[in-house]
């Protein structure tokens, strides 16, 4: 049973080019996270989408970034007119489920990450 | 937004030696989770926390949720150097889907 999978695993663009940014959940896994950690801090939420929906997107810049999940196909994260800010480490999580059951809400799972450089 | 604070932020120790991490919140926890990061990794799920007061051990960790269910702590005891990381705590509250990261504690390990 594959894990989430993440792809490319390193992307380096130039300043003003646009990124595109993959994520196949888990099998089974119908709920997806983006999430985005620059070096030594922390992981910093941006968007949560089920099957296309885009549940909750407080988290994401309302200029150049958006995100999709398809009926069919990797979820996508897209970001425009790259900046060189836009540099980090980009992680998807899926989960089995959304909020709580019994108070406990279901773990995610994490896949290896994109590695975004802007020259 | 809700604050979840993550102490130290790193934390050298020579083999052997205990470590713990703390992580607090101003605000009442519906639950929290700990997760492993390997240097150049993922995050990877150690374990959820529910109840007031609860201990869950794993092995040589052993996991807390406050009383209160404001604070949680990760204690690794005798640690090996195959514990290096980043350890994370993330909580919600107030039946929020989304958890909030802390920082993390950078666990380094001296043989």
């Amino acid at each position: 049973n594959a894990g989430v999978m993440q792809n490319p695993r390193h992307l380096v663009r130039r300043r003003g080019q646009e990124a595109r940014l993959r994520c196949s959940p888990m099998k089974g896994h119908s709920h997806v996270y983006w999430y985005r950690q620059l070096p030594e801090e922390g992981l910093k939420f941006m968007v949560y989408l089920q099957k296309e929906n885009i549940i909750d997107e407080s988290g994401m810049p309302k200029e150049r970034f958006s995100a999709e999940f398809p009926k069919e196909g990797p979820s996508i994260l897209r970001i425009q007119q790259v900046v060189r800010g836009d540099s980090a480490a980009y992680f998807c999580a899926s989960s089995l489920t959304s909020g709580t059951s019994g108070g406990a809400w279901r773990e995610q799972f994490f896949g290896p990450g994109t590695r975004l450089t802007v020259l | 937004g809700q604050q979840v604070m993550q102490i130290p932020q790193y934390q050298h120790v020579q083999e052997g030696e205990d470590f713990t991490t703390y992580c607090n919140s101003s605000t009442t926890l519906s639950n929290i989770q700990w997760y492993k990061q390997r240097p150049g990794g993922h995050p990877v799920f150690l374990i959820q926390l529910v109840k007031s007061g609860e201990v869950k051990k794993q092995k040589r960790l052993t996991f807390q949720f406050g009383e209160a269910k404001k604070n949680s702590s990760l204690h690794i005891t005798a640690t090996q150097t195959t514990d290096v990381g980043t350890y994370f705590c993330a909580a919600s509250s107030g039946g929020s889907y989304i958890p909030t990261f802390g920082r993390g504690t950078s666990l380094i390990v001296h043989p």
